[in-house]
């Protein structure tokens, strides 16, 4: 039974570019959830989908956008890239709409140079 | 005010030692309660959660809930090196669809 899987593990992208990163959930699981984790600090909610919407958003600007496809995997996009953005990007499922205990993927690495 | 206050160490433990990592949190609605490990660039991984004040053991692991206090506690008996890693507490409401964090204590457990 695969976990939560994402794609890519690390990269490294200039100052203004645009990224996307991507996120297969576990097995069984229909809701998807994205953090932001800096260095030295936990990780922080970006937003979630379910049933292909954004059901809830956290304290992040419009640059961070994403999007939830037919068999629950989820994107996460980030436009006009800043220094500050650089960070482990977390993707986390859980099955159904409900309830709270939520499984993480190994996340990707993103610097901004 | 933050959600989740949680000390960020680091500690250092002799290998058998028993381990106490705490947070506490200011909003009395949160109901959900988790433990999380995160090994150096990694994901972090859950250990515990309860939705109810009181103790809920998993092997080595205890984790303690004081609501009346807004405290959680984890307790790790019997220490090993391969516990080393950050302990994460998260937080949630009811339904709620997000999870607050604490910055994560750093452990290390000394042979």
């Amino acid at each position: 039974d695969a976990g939560v899987t994402q794609s890519p593990t690390h990269l490294i992208k200039t100052r203004g570019q645009q990224v996307t990163l991507r996120c297969s959930p576990k097995s069984g699981h229909d809701t998807v959830s994205w953090y932001q984790q800096a260095l030295g600090q936990g990780p922080q909610f970006i937003f979630q989908y379910y049933e292909e919407e954004e059901r809830q958003r956290g304290n992040f600007p419009d640059r961070f956008s994403g999007h939830q496809f037919p068999n629950y995997s989820s994107e996460l996009n980030v436009n006009a890239l800043l220094l500050g953005d650089s960070a482990l990007y977390l993707c986390a499922s859980r099955p159904g709409h409900s309830g709270n205990t939520i499984y993480f993927g190994e996340g990707s690495w993103l610097t901004v140079v | 005010q933050k959600e989740v206050e949680q000390d960020p160490g680091p500690l250092s433990v002799p290998e058998g030692a028993i381990v106490s990592l705490n947070c506490t949190y200011s909003n009395s609605a949160f109901q959900y309660f988790m433990w999380y490990r995160q090994y150096s660039r990694k994901g972090p991984e859950l250990l515990m959660y309860t939705y109810s004040s009181g103790n809920k053991e998993d092997g080595r692991f205890t984790a303690q809930v004081d609501k009346s206090s807004k405290y959680i506690s984890l307790f790790i008996r019997d220490s090993q090196p391969s516990d080393s890693a950050t302990y994460l507490c998260a937080i949630g409401e009811t339904g709620a669809n997000n999870l607050f964090f604490g910055t994560g204590t750093r452990l290390t457990v000394i042979p």
